[in-house]
C-alpha cells in the first residue's frame, strides 16, 4: 500500500530533552515536506526537501532540523523542544515537478506535547 | 506573496442537503494547483478534489465539486447530498507549479453534518 508512516503517532516530552519523528514513504517522491498544524492557523511548513540531501526552510524553521540522507526517510529533529513546540505535526510527500499537480500523500500525524 | 483564505470557521448542515465552503486566494501566478483537503476527527489528511488553473473545467468528484473562478481568485467546494462522514475539517490549499513548489493552506472550516 502506499503511504507515508509518521512515528510516533503521540509523544509528551519535557523541555530540552531531543526528540526525533520519523517520517517514511513507499512510493519513490522527491519531494517531501514537514508541516505543523495549530489551531487557527491551518498549516505551515517547517522545512521541504526536493530531493536527497537537498533541503530548505519552510515559513517556521526555528528550533527544527531535518535530514534527508535516503530517498525514502524525512526525519524531523526537535534538539531542544520548548512548549511553544506543542503541536500537530505532518509529513507529507509528492512527486516533484509535473507530479506535483497530483497533490500530497500525509502521514497520520504526530500530536506532540511539550511540557 | 501568496496568500489563502477560509472566510468561514465553521459551518453547519443538514443531512442530504448542500452546503459550499468558500476559499480566496491571492497570487500573481498565472499558473498553479489548487485542492481541497479533508482532516477527519481522526485527523488524517485526504485530498478530496484538486483543480488545475489552466483548465477552464470545474473538477468534479463524485459529491463533490468546485466552482473555480480564476479571475477572481476563488475556488469554492460544494458537497451535494451530505452524509454524517463528511463531517470534517476542510482545508483549501494552492501550490506553485514551479521553483519550491510550495504548498500554501487556507486555516480551515469546520463543517458539521447534523443529522
Amino acid at each position: 500500500e502506499a503511504q507515508v508512516t509518521q512515528n510516533p503517532r503521540y509523544l509528551i516530552t519535557v523541555t530540552g530533552k531531543k526528540l526525533t519523528v520519523t517520517c517514511s514513504q513507499n512510493m519513490n517522491h522527491e519531494y517531501m515536506s514537514w508541516y505543523r498544524q495549530d489551531p487557527g492557523l491551518g498549516l505551515r511548513q517547517i522545512y521541504y526537501s526536493m530531493n536527497v540531501e537537498v533541503t530548505d526552510k519552510g515559513d517556521v524553521p526555528e528550533g527544527y532540523k531535518v535530514s534527508r540522507k535516503e530517498k525514502r526517510n524525512f526525519p524531523l529533529i526537535l534538539e531542544s523542544p520548548s512548549p511553544n513546540q506543542t503541536s500537530l505535526y505532518f509529513c507529507a510527500s509528492s512527486l516533484y515537478g509535473t507530479g506535483t499537480r497530483g497533490g500530497y500523500t500525509f502521514g497520520s500525524g504526530t500530536r506532540l506535547t511539550v511540557v | 506573496a501568496q496568500t489563502v483564505t477560509q472566510s468561514q470557521p465553521e459551518m453547519s448542515v443538514q443531512e442530504a442537503e448542500t452546503v459550499t465552503l468558500s476559499c480566496t486566494y491571492d497570487t500573481s501566478e498565472s499558473d498553479y494547483y489548487l485542492f481541497w483537503y479533508k482532516q477527519p476527527p481522526s485527523r488524517q489528511m485526504i485530498l478530496v478534489i484538486r483543480q488545475e488553473a489552466y483548465k477552464q473545467q470545474n473538477a468534479t468528484e463524485n459529491r463533490f465539486s468546485v466552482n473555480f473562478q480564476k479571475a477572481a481568485k476563488s475556488f469554492s467546494l460544494k458537497i451535494s447530498d451530505s452524509q454524517l462522514g463528511d463531517a470534517a475539517m476542510y482545508f483549501c490549499a494552492y501550490r506553485f507549479t514551479s521553483g519550491t513548489y510550495k504548498y500554501i493552506f487556507g486555516t480551515g472550516t469546520r463543517l458539521k453534518v447534523l443529522a
